[in-house]
């Protein structure tokens, strides 16, 4: 069965350095998401990408983030300055289309921590 | 926008038994779904369930079946005949009509006894 992977599932970084983390979502997917967790905490959306495009982020998704498409197969979200209330379970996930009955299937998460 | 409320931290069960965890919504989005994942202790999140606002049914799937009650907006989960696999923690999700982001509860924590 087709599953989103990530890497690394373990990224431990000091503050104030540059993560990247990376997906690969199913590939006949057209919508893309990055979630956090904080530990303990609710799973919390951060931003949705469609067409090479960010189609909706929210207000965590500050200047500090970025995605990107590279290639056609993965997805990155990028963190410039990497702080200490960034640790946190990162979870990419990936949809067919936009329909409201879209199921997301989710990777197995980036477990981030900022020292 | 959408708010997710799960009001009960954890829960308890006998192995065979049947539960139900709470989930009520609010949004002012004409349609929308809704959706219940696992997140067993390994981190990973896994769909169990979804009922779209306009279902004239209530969704089953297996063991899982949702308890639909549109007027009280809640979506509680069922889960029949738990088993010790089901120890794990129980997200409640919605999604709106106009948007592509789902809003989640924090959480249920399900202990299964034998």
């Amino acid at each position: 069965e087709p599953e989103v992977t990530q890497t690394p599932s373990h990224q431990v970084t000091q503050m104030g350095q540059e993560v990247i983390l990376r997906c690969v979502p199913i590939s006949n997917h057209l919508y893309f998401y990055w979630y956090r967790q904080i530990l303990g905490q609710k799973v919390e959306f951060l931003v949705s990408f469609y067409n090479n495009e960010i189609s909706e982020k929210s207000e965590i998704f500050d200047d500090q983030f970025s995605v990107e498409r590279p290639d056609g197969s993965n997805f990155t979200l990028k963190i410039r300055s990497t702080k200490l209330e960034d640790s946190a379970m990162y979870f990419c996930a990936s949809s067919v289309n936009g329909m409201l009955r879209d199921e997301q299937y989710f990777g197995p998460g980036t477990r981030l921590t900022v020292t | 926008a959408q708010k997710i409320t799960q009001t009960q931290p954890g829960m308890f069960v006998q192995e065979k038994e049947a539960v139900t965890l709470d989930c009520t919504y609010d949004t002012s989005d004409p349609s929308y779904g809704l959706f219940w994942y696992k997140q067993p202790s390994s981190g990973e999140m896994i769909f169990l369930i979804y009922q779209g606002s306009y279902d004239q049914q209530n969704a089953t799937e297996g063991r899982y079946s949702l308890n639909f009650q549109k007027a009280r907006k809640s979506a509680n989960l069922v889960i029949s005949a738990s088993q010790l696999g089901d120890s794990a923690m129980y997200f409640c999700a919605m999604r709106g009509e106009y948007g592509n982001k789902l809003v989640f509860g924090a959480g249920t924590i399900l202990r299964v006894k034998s």
